[in-house]
């Protein structure tokens, strides 16, 4: 089983819509969980850090589940602009981060 | 605005060529990682550093090595370039195990 797993996607979904990504992870020590936007050919960008209370940025919300080991992320509203891939990113042992191999999402006009 | 500089956008290489990737950054963040990235296949880690002079192997460190001699800048190395390791490579950094800032990557090519 791998240490983080994604649905690879893609998610087409017309603007305005809301989609949501879920991502599971096997490390139950792990303690810092983050979401990465990254656009074809560039490098990652945080999106947003989660918090075990949940944390909301505008159209963007972020929950953890730790009894069933999974983060996600819905978005609201969705742009043309939010295409791109959606990495999870979960913090591992000592200094590690293990990433996941990333959800596509195409939002159509 | 915090920023990880890499040297090269874009490089090609012969194989056997000896290939620098230098990496900076001026948030004095003690953690730096070198990534590579390549399709369906995610970031796989290469080498980290959390702090001047050390090192860590991470999950594919075979051919490459790494040098961090200050606190800002972190190299990776490829002693003898080879055409599997064409690819993009990504530094970043990290304070403690904060968020990760990247650098805008480096696509290799090795001919």
């Amino acid at each position: 089983r791998k240490e983080v797993e994604q649905d690879p996607g893609p998610f087409n979904v017309p603007e305005g819509a809301t989609v949501a990504f879920n991502c599971t992870y096997s490390n139950s020590a792990s303690q810092s969980f983050f979401w990465y936007r990254q656009d074809c050919r560039k490098e990652p960008k945080l999106l947003m850090s989660v918090y075990s209370s949940g944390n909301e940025d505008g159209r963007f919300t972020a929950q953890l589940n730790r009894a069933s080991q999974y983060i996600s992320l819905l978005i609201r509203d969705s742009k043309l602009s939010d295409s791109a891939t959606y990495l999870c990113v979960v913090t591992g042992g000592t200094y590690k981060y293990i990433f996941g191999t990333g959800t596509r999402l195409k939002v159509l006009a | 605005d915090v920023k990880v500089t890499q040297s090269s956008r874009y490089l090609v290489k012969r194989t056997g060529e000896k290939v620098f990737l230098e990496c900076v950054q001026d948030m004095d963040h003690e953690n730096m990682f070198w990534y590579r990235q390549d399709p369906g296949l995610g970031l796989r880690l290469i080498y980290f550093s959390y702090d001047v002079k050390m090192k860590e192997k991470g999950d594919i460190p075979e051919g490459y090595s790494v040098s961090r001699e200050k606190k800002e800048r972190f190299s990776l190395i490829l002693e003898s370039a080879s055409t599997n390791q064409t690819s993009m490579y990504l530094c970043a950094s990290s304070l403690r195990r904060e968020k990760l800032f990247f650098g805008s990557g480096t696509q290799l090519s090795v001919l």
